[in-house]
């Protein structure tokens, strides 16, 4: 059974950091693209950032590139999301999502249950 | 403003036929696969269509998914109330390199 769970959220001030993981199990990680999707309070689902199965692409949205760093360890079958500079509008839930294939094209086919991110002074 | 274009809300009774529009460009929906996805109130999201028309295992075949030129549509028959939730579209964007996303339908069942 594929398993996703995130950590690593939590309340952080405007200015700060926080790193997310996400721990994946029951799927060859080293085979997949991961991405990371955020939901803010009563909004849409937007897409933050993504990574092919090898780290060889890396993409990001335009409002998170400079702040935001994907990254992933396949030995340990694990994602992350460093987040820098956080502002008050990054207040969402954080959903780690496997995608379809080695490189990142739109799918999320498997979603984890979401951490919490909350940027308030 | 979302890249992709659905209508905020939609509804139906139980047994009716619904259909959520999804409206993109060549750049996105006119030149890759579209993609469902179904949020049932406070959960994660889950994969509903794949590949324009595709469904995963253990969706039933009420729903439907279809794709012509730059617009997309999921369709959902014999409406049940357990089909109330929010549903996404998304894609590939060519010139953004990267996933959108559709702004969200809230489907009620009346």
């Amino acid at each position: 059974e594929v398993q996703l769970v995130e950590s690593g959220g939590g309340l952080v001030k405007p200015g700060g950091s926080l790193r997310l993981s996400c721990a994946a199990s029951g799927f060859t990680f080293s085979s997949y693209n991961m991405n990371w999707v955020r939901q803010a309070p009563g909004k849409g689902l937007e897409w933050v950032s993504s990574i092919s199965s090898s780290s060889s692409y890396i993409y990001y949205a335009d409002s998170m590139k400079g702040r935001f760093t994907i990254s992933r360890d396949n030995a340990k079958n694990s994602l992350y999301l460093q987040m820098n500079s956080l502002r008050a509008e990054d207040t969402a839930v954080y959903y780690c999502a496997r995608g379809d294939g080695y490189n990142p094209n739109g799918s999320f086919d498997y979603w984890g249950q979401g951490t919490l991110v909350t940027v308030s002074s | 403003q979302s890249v992709l274009t659905q209508p905020p809300s939609a509804s139906g009774t139980p047994g009716q036929r619904v259909t959520i529009s999804c409206s993109g460009s060549s750049s996105n929906i006119g030149s890759n696969y579209v993609y469902w996805y179904q949020q049932l109130p406070g959960t994660a999201p889950k994969l509903l269509i794949y590949r324009n028309n595709q469904r995963p295992s253990g969706v039933p075949d009420r729903f439907s998914g279809s794709k012509s030129g730059t617009s997309a549509s999921l369709a959902i028959s014999g409406l049940r109330s357990e089909d109330e939730a929010d549903y996404y579209c998304a894609t590939w964007d060519d010139s953004l390199s990267g996933p959108v996303f559709g702004g969200g339908t809230k489907l009620t069942v009346l």
